[in-house]
């Protein structure tokens, strides 16, 4: 499985935007790119995944480099309750099962 | 809230003995996953299924055991509880998008 290389912790300020980066330098075409977070003492909650183009939704924003070898995680404007470690997951199309396999991720604080 | 619980969310046991934990969902999705989420090691897949009674091993199943007899129920079983089985344990289903949703986690300590 191909794997992601990410900061391990980052920091940011309250109602500023946070950029979270992922390098999966040796991912595969049918690879899906993933993100989770876990917040203390909880389990982790799906963010937002995509292959090729850059995608939105209420939560974030993910943005594909053009060759697929990074991505970055964009939060808007970040609240206290982002604090969380970030996951960024490849998941290959033909997974069977759809497993998922967590790296260390991103440990983000945000600070008032 | 894709209508995942877990029980019991916290269970301390004694070495050698047999514990189940139970994973419910109220969704009827087909796949089911067990990790466990260990300091240094992060979350580690131990058993899926892919429909009631079919199920397949993850990275770490040795000493656990699943089964799953109807779609909302998704047992895990260590047969002889250890000390290095204390972790926490997360249950999930897989969504419609592919997306993971996890449950809340049953915190396991064998003494």
């Amino acid at each position: 499985d191909a794997k992601t290389t990410q900061p391990n912790s980052m920091e940011s300020n309250e109602e500023e935007p946070v950029h979270l980066p992922c390098n999966h330098s040796t991912i595969s075409g049918t690879d899906y790119i993933h993100w989770y977070r876990q917040l203390p003492s909880q389990g982790p909650e799906y963010v937002i995944h995509g292959l090729t183009s850059n995608v939105n939704n209420r939560m974030a924003s993910l943005a594909i480099a053009e060759d697929r070898k990074s991505s970055t995680l964009i939060l808007h404007r970040a609240t206290l309750r982002d604090a969380a470690v970030y996951y960024c997951i490849l998941r290959p199309y033909y997974n069977q099962g759809g497993k998922l396999i967590f790296g260390q991720g991103t440990e983000l604080s945000v600070k008032p | 809230d894709a209508g995942i619980t877990q029980s019991p969310r916290h269970k301390v046991t004694e070495t050698g003995t047999p514990v189940t934990l139970r994973c419910h969902q109220t969704e009827n999705h087909r796949y089911m996953y067990w990790y466990r989420q260990d300091p240094g090691h992060g979350l580690r897949l131990i058993h899926y299924s892919y429909g009631v009674k079919d199920t397949d091993k993850g990275e770490v199943s040795d000493g656990y055991s699943v089964s799953r007899s109807k779609t909302e129920d998704f047992l895990l079983t260590l047969e002889s509880a250890t000390s290095s089985q204390t972790s926490v344990y997360f249950c999930a289903i897989r969504g419609g998008g592919n997306e993971q949703f996890f449950g809340p986690g049953t915190r396991l300590t064998v003494l």
